[in-house]
């Protein structure tokens, strides 16, 4: 399995842009890049995912290295509620079904302060 | 849309009693998840079911831990007899079939053997 590496915290201003680095040098070409986020108590929250190109959706922007070996997950303007653990997890596809094993490494803590 | 459901939210046993837990997924969705995650960590994949049958149990401690989706719905994971250690939350998630797409969580049952 691909593995990720992350910074254990990070902390953000209210309002300014969190940028969440990832490292995934080991990623093969057909393997994604998710992030999720688990809020304190709460069960974990897909946030975006990509194979290759950049992509935005309403609650981030993730940019991919062309090589793919790192990307990073940005969110633009970070609230108090954007606190949490979030996880960088490149999917393993099985070679057998179509099922995917979905493996959480130990994430960053983001803490956006006011 | 109806979110993944769980119950129950919180229990509290005796070490080596029995436990089980309930996890009702999102409505069509093929692929269902049972994760533990221990304080301060990342959650940790004990099965997967693609309808109702297995594609991954490799970390699922099999002399203790059981868990079946009937009619590949509904799913159980039983534990017996606890430990100690397996004091942890319970995640379970549903997905719909296929490699690119998101996981939604339950909130989770935590366990507290004691």
């Amino acid at each position: 399995d691909a593995k990720t590496t992350q910074p254990p915290s990070m902390d953000c201003a209210e309002g300014r842009a969190a940028n969440l680095p990832c490292n995934h040098s080991t990623i093969s070409g057909n393997e994604y890049v998710y992030w999720y986020r688990q809020i304190h108590s709460q069960g974990p929250q897909y946030i975006i995912h990509g194979l290759k190109n950049n992509e935005t959706n309403e609650m981030a922007s993730l940019i991919i290295t062309e090589d793919r070996k790192s990307s990073t997950l940005i969110l633009p303007h970070a609230t108090l509620r954007d606190t949490a653990v979030y996880y960088c997890i490149v999917r393993v596809p099985y070679e057998q079904t179509s099922g995917s094993r979905l493996t959480f490494g130990e994430g960053t803590q983001l803490t956006v302060n006011p | 849309e109806a979110g993944v459901a769980q119950s129950p939210r919180y229990k509290i046993i005796e070490k080596r009693q029995s436990v089980a837990f309930w996890c009702n997924p999102i409505s069509g969705h093929a692929t269902l998840y049972w994760y533990q995650q221990i304080l301060g960590q990342g959650p940790k994949l004990l099965i997967q079911f693609q309808n109702n049958g297995v594609v991954d149990d490799s970390q699922l401690p099999k002399d203790r831990f059981s868990a079946e989706r009937l009619k590949g719905v509904d799913s159980t994971l039983k534990i017996q007899p606890a430990k100690l250690e397996d004091s942890a939350v319970y995640l379970c998630a549903s997905s719909p079939r296929g490699t690119s797409t998101e996981a939604f969580f339950g909130q989770g049952t935590r366990l507290t053997v004691v």
